[in-house]
């Protein structure tokens, strides 16, 4: 049973330009949650989605970023026109909806905008 | 919201126990969790709790206190290999699983 799984590992775009990254979620989990890592800082949520349906979108930001969950294929979290400040790790995570789950992760998308 | 404060950094040598603690404000509890992280790597699960107490697997043992706002994660014979960052993450009633985390603790384990 494949764990979740995210691509590309890393990902180097310029400036303006537009980053899309995949997540799997894990065989079974109808449940994803993107989060983003800033160095030296926590993880943050972003987004909860599930299929064709986005449950929670109160940390993305409100400009270039989405998200998708389609009913077929991986989800994807997509920036547009990206700036510096967008060079993080993405972190992906999966789970069922019960109760005393945990989410499991992805190894992350490490973007670097230069 | 919640507030989730950890320390920055934690030392301890081979062999030693290290308690690191985690303390949160939130408006509707619903579950805390631990996750161990390495450098470069994906955040792995180590313990959850919803309910006050301790819960022990192996070396790592977490503890709630609901009442405080308060939990600690254990680790005891430590080894080089649990070199880390460790993340307090809060979830939140009705917040359909997404976890909001602490800035995470990092572990130096020294010979």
């Amino acid at each position: 049973n494949a764990g979740v799984m995210q691509n590309p590992r890393h990902l180097v775009r310029r400036r303006g330009q537009e980053a899309r990254l995949r997540c799997s979620p894990m065989k079974g989990h109808s449940h994803v949650y993107w989060y983003r890592q800033l160095p030296e800082e926590g993880l943050k949520f972003m987004v909860y989605l599930q299929k064709e349906n986005i449950i929670d979108e109160s940390g993305m930001p409100k400009e270039r970023f989405s998200a998708e969950f389609p009913k077929e294929g991986p989800s994807i979290l997509r920036i547009q026109q990206v700036v510096r400040g967008d060079s993080a790790a993405y972190f992906c995570a999966s789970s069922t909806l019960t109760e005393n789950t945990e989410a499991f992760f992805g190894q992350g998308t490490r973007l670097t905008v230069v | 919201g919640q507030n989730i404060d950890q320390p920055t950094e934690m030392t301890a040598t081979e062999g030693a126990i290290v308690q690191i603690n985690c303390t949160y404000q939130t408006s509707g509890f619903n579950g805390l969790f631990w996750y161990q992280q390495h450098a470069g790597e994906a955040p792995t699960f180590l313990s959850y709790n919803v309910l006050d107490g301790l819960e022990e697997k192996g070396r790592f043992s977490s503890f709630l206190s609901r009442s405080k706002g308060y939990s600690y994660l254990l680790l005891k014979e430590l080894q080089m290999k649990d070199s880390a960052s460790y993340l307090c993450a809060v979830r939140e009633y009705d917040s359909w699983g997404k976890l909001q985390f602490g800035a995470g603790t990092q572990v130096v384990v020294t010979p």
